[in-house]
């Protein structure tokens, strides 16, 4: 079946504009996770979702950044007045059930991610 | 904040050597998970620890998670050319995952 789907693969962009990347989950996916990779480091995260409910978004780095997901489905990340620093890839991964209780050992399915980069 | 580091940040080996990665918390865990990530993929559930102590196989693959649940260690035996990327430890305090620093695997035929 289909996996976890991010668009777009690679976004080019002058400093000081906005973005939003794009993340579409396993079908029938509860949890929602964005994270942020540095080249040769680990993801780091960044927040996520239980169907439309942000749960933690403790790992934004600033107000510059937001996720949504209105629907329980698709998740945007969006970053405004965009930074050189910004410059990563950016990872979503999904779980079957939330990471809570009897399902805190759910494995996270990751995508391709988006590699942005902040001219 | 809770921090996750491994060792030894790179490894090279020649085919059919072993290889191990070691994984610390700073903080107890309720639970581990390592991934695989191959050069210029994403990374790849391998395997879950709940347990203090638990060792679990993968064929070559050995896992294992400390007793005070602030470790975990991957241990491959006789190391394959497919081997070859770097791999995650994913501790869980509470709700979200942290990964841990990668270990970068080569392997030379």
């Amino acid at each position: 079946g289909a996996g976890v789907s991010q668009s777009p693969r690679y976004k080019v962009t002058k400093r000081g504009q906005d973005v939003a990347l794009r993340c579409d989950p396993i079908s029938g996916h509860v949890s929602l996770y964005w994270y942020r990779q540095a080249l040769g480091q680990g993801p780091e995260f960044l927040t996520y979702f239980n169907y439309e409910a942000q749960q933690d978004k403790s790992g934004l780095p600033n107000d510059r950044f937001s996720a949504e997901r209105p629907e329980g489905s698709i998740s945007t990340l969006t970053i405004q007045r965009t930074e050189q620093r910004d410059s990563a890839m950016y990872r979503c991964a999904s779980s079957l059930n939330p990471p809570t209780g009897s399902y805190s050992n759910q494995p996270q399915h990751f995508g391709d991610g988006t590699r942005l980069s902040i001219l | 904040g809770q921090q996750v580091m491994q060792i030894p940040q790179y490894q090279h080996v020649q085919e059919g050597e072993d290889f191990t990665t070691y994984c610390n918390s700073s903080t107890t865990l309720s639970n581990i998970q390592w991934y695989k990530q191959r050069p210029g993929g994403h990374p790849v559930f391998l395997i879950q620890l709940v347990k203090s102590g638990e060792v679990k196989k993968q064929k070559r693959l050995t896992f294992q998670f400390g007793e005070a649940k602030k470790n975990s260690s991957l241990h491959i035996t006789a190391t394959q050319t497919t081997d070859v990327g770097t791999y995650f430890c994913a501790g869980r305090g509470t709700d979200k995952l942290i990964f841990g620093t990668g270990t970068r695997l080569q392997v030379f035929p």
